[in-house]
């Protein structure tokens, strides 16, 4: 019954690599959103899909690439690895303006 | 643009001490403004809201009120607990625009 979920919760890779990390949400939600998380515990949005649309696009390196195959699915790709990437990612979704965001609990990517 | 500042962390104190967590916001029109919480190894969980002026949020014993003269959105609580030890962040959303987190602050309550 986990309303955000992702994976994987680990994941720890080599420079140079491509890797995936998966989100569902279960809650019906319209909008869903990566953010990034630092050593410092910042939180910074990456992207917000509506719908399977593409509606918010920080400035983040084109190597990050979101794909959202129906609402319900946010999945975030990464090319070619590097060391500054290491960070804990979220996903996230939300209905509504002043609906809260509903949080997964984090994939802890670890470049080496 | 919108912003959130919270004091800086970390936090440390006792069982049953009084906690202050103090958030104040530079927002344009009436946001909405949240508290969440940060377990260790843990997602953010929402731990209260309030959607207006002088609402107030309240959750786990937890509380905050939306103070618009002021801009702020205090988080209190009167006995915390040890199990409370976790990174806070204040944030808001303002209508139609994204949300917007505060730096989050460290709070250590100790036996």
């Amino acid at each position: 019954d986990t309303a955000v979920s992702q994976t994987p919760k680990y994941l720890v890779t080599q420079m140079g690599n491509d890797k995936s990390i998966k989100c569902e949400q279960n809650l019906g939600h319209d909008t869903m959103y990566w953010y990034k998380q630092d050593s410092k515990k910042f939180l910074k949005i990456m992207f917000s899909y509506n719908n399977k649309e593409l509606i918010i696009n920080e400035t983040v390196p084109n190597r990050f690439s979101p794909k959202s195959p129906d609402k319900a699915h946010l999945n975030l790709h990464i090319n070619s690895l590097e060391l500054g990437d290491s960070a804990v990612y979220f996903c996230a979704s939300s209905q509504g303006d002043g609906s809260p965001l509903h949080f997964g609990n984090g994939t802890r990517l670890t470049v080496t | 643009g919108n912003s959130v500042t919270q004091m800086e962390g970390p936090v440390t104190l006792s069982e049953e001490a009084f906690l202050t967590i103090n958030c104040t916001y530079t927002a344009t029109g009436y946001p909405s403004l949240f508290w969440y919480v940060q377990y260790p190894g843990e997602g953010l969980q929402l731990l209260l809201k309030a959607t207006k002026a002088d609402d107030k949020g309240s959750n786990k014993g937890f509380e905050a009120t939306y103070r618009k003269e002021t801009t702020s959105f205090h988080l209190e609580k009167g006995s915390v607990q040890v199990s409370d030890s976790a990174v806070y962040f204040c944030a808001l959303r303002a209508y139609g625009q994204n949300f917007v987190f505060g730096p989050g602050t460290r709070l250590s309550v100790l036996p």
